[in-house]
């Protein structure tokens, strides 16, 4: 089982849709869990931080079930601005190490 | 307050030739981070260094490549005798002590012709 894996998409959604996406992560102890967001060909930028059960920010929100080890990322009245690629992170390692999954992509639609 | 400055952005290289990628990491931030993304893929952890020590080289691979970041000046990714797998977009992160998310830099795209 990989690390962190990611459902890469395409996922295609008009303006104003709610989108999710999922990840699942192999490493029980990890007690942190962030999104990015990926721009084409540029560097990753932190969305969400997720510590307890999940987070909410905004049109985001982030959920944690520890039991599942699962991840889950809604983005709920999607913009054109929101088209990126979503990347779930876990910490592992013994020293601050950031394992990537692989990204899913999103085009928000006009 | 500046970010995490990379330098430079775009690279290219012969093979064979010598690359050498700096990064300044943001002001307060002592401990760095190299991740290299080859295309169409995910990020990978290279590694982890703190002001003149290497904390985490596990994901660096055993030859030609290394890396510092002395007590002055920016931390370097060094990479000897390029190849053409070598191209790709190596990001450097930085954080403070203690935080587990990093902000990272721009890049810089290696491309070996």
């Amino acid at each position: 089982r990989k690390e962190v894996e990611q459902d890469p998409g395409p996922f295609n959604v008009p303006e104003g849709a709610t989108v999710a996406f999922n990840c699942t992560y192999s490493n029980s102890a990890s007690q942190s869990f962030f999104w990015y967001r990926q721009d084409c060909r540029k560097e990753p930028k932190l969305l969400m931080s997720v510590y307890s059960s999940g987070n909410e920010d905004g049109r985001f929100t982030a959920q944690l079930n520890r039991a599942s080890q699962y991840i889950s990322l809604l983005i709920r009245d999607s913009k054109l601005s929101d088209s990126a690629t979503y990347l779930c992170v876990v910490p592992s390692g013994s020293a601050r190490q950031l394992t990537f999954g692989s990204g899913t992509q999103l085009t928000v639609l006009p | 307050n500046a970010g995490v400055m990379q330098n430079p952005r775009h690279l290219v290289r012969r093979r064979g030739q010598e690359a050498r990628l700096r990064c300044s990491p943001m002001k307060g931030h002592s401990h760095v981070y190299w991740y290299r993304q080859l295309p169409e893929e995910g990020l990978k952890f290279m590694v982890y260094l703190q002001k003149e020590n290497i904390i985490d080289e596990s994901g660096m691979p055993k030859e030609r490549f290394s890396a510092e970041f002395p007590k002055e000046g920016p931390s370097i990714l060094r990479i000897q005798q390029v190849v053409r797998g070598d191209s790709a977009a190596y990001f450097c992160a930085s954080s403070p002590a203690g935080a587990e998310g990093y902000t990272f830099g721009s890049g810089t795209r290696l491309t070996v012709v």
